[in-house]
């Protein structure tokens, strides 16, 4: 059954059109910002981070983009198929001093046949 | 390559009971994060453990509490257990350090009635 995000903002794409998912991040001073994917019933899965010394970085089919002046991440996805609906998750970590990451409230993609 | 497993999966309790979930981290990695997330929402740290110790704390109070074993595998437990614990308990793994990606387990499905 749904375990996660019955009530999440959702972003509905076309089989093969490009996705992009925005994401605020809340403190300037967070300089390592990490992606999450999560499937129903599992939990989050890596796609790919970003340090706050790069503004993009590119994966497979991936790509993350930060603008620190405006404290926005954003994930591309090029072509996306079936399988990359889920609900994604930005997450930044916290000040210096502490180990926590602070997770975003997340976005369902869903992808229309 | 085992990658992050907890148990149980699914476990229904009662309000003033007490559980315990358990974790097991990913070959090779020494640090061990719990995180709950509440239907709808990301991801919220509860503590971290390094090296058997508590190496960080979320907001949540003493009646979550934790451990870890010399094999880095992991328990949560919570005490007195109220209507607002019912969440999806995550177990994350990673190598020491500040900046280190999270590998995420499945979860554990806590319904409190």
């Amino acid at each position: 059954g749904e375990s996660v995000g019955l009530h999440l903002p959702t972003l509905s794409v076309q089989e093969g059109d490009n996705s992009i998912i925005n994401c605020a991040y809340s403190n300037s001073a967070s300089d390592y910002f990490i992606w999450y994917k999560q499937e129903s019933g599992k939990g989050p899965q890596f796609i790919i981070d970003i340090r706050s010394n790069m503004d993009k970085r590119q994966g497979q089919r991936v790509t993350v983009l930060l603008n620190k002046t405006v404290k926005h991440l954003s994930l591309q996805i090029a072509a996306t198929q079936p399988g990359d609906s889920a609900v994604y998750f930005c997450a930044e970590n916290a000040p210096s001093g502490t180990y926590k990451y602070i997770f975003g409230t997340g976005t369902r993609l869903k992808v229309l046949a | 390559e085992t990658g992050v497993t907890q148990s149980p999966t699914h476990l229904i309790k009662t309000r003033g009971q007490q559980v315990t979930l358990r974790c097991s981290s990913q070959s090779g990695h020494n640090t061990v994060s719990w995180y709950q997330q509440a239907l709808g929402q990301g991801p919220q740290f509860i503590f971290q453990y390094y090296r058997e110790e508590e190496n960080g704390r979320g907001n949540f109070p003493p009646r979550f509490s934790g451990l870890q074993f010399p094999n880095y595998s992991s328990e949560l437990n919570v005490n007195a257990l109220e209507l607002d614990d019912s969440a999806l308990y995550l177990c994350a793994s990673s190598l020491g350090g500040r900046n280190e990606k999270l590998f995420f387990g499945s979860g554990t499905q806590l319904s409190v009635l």
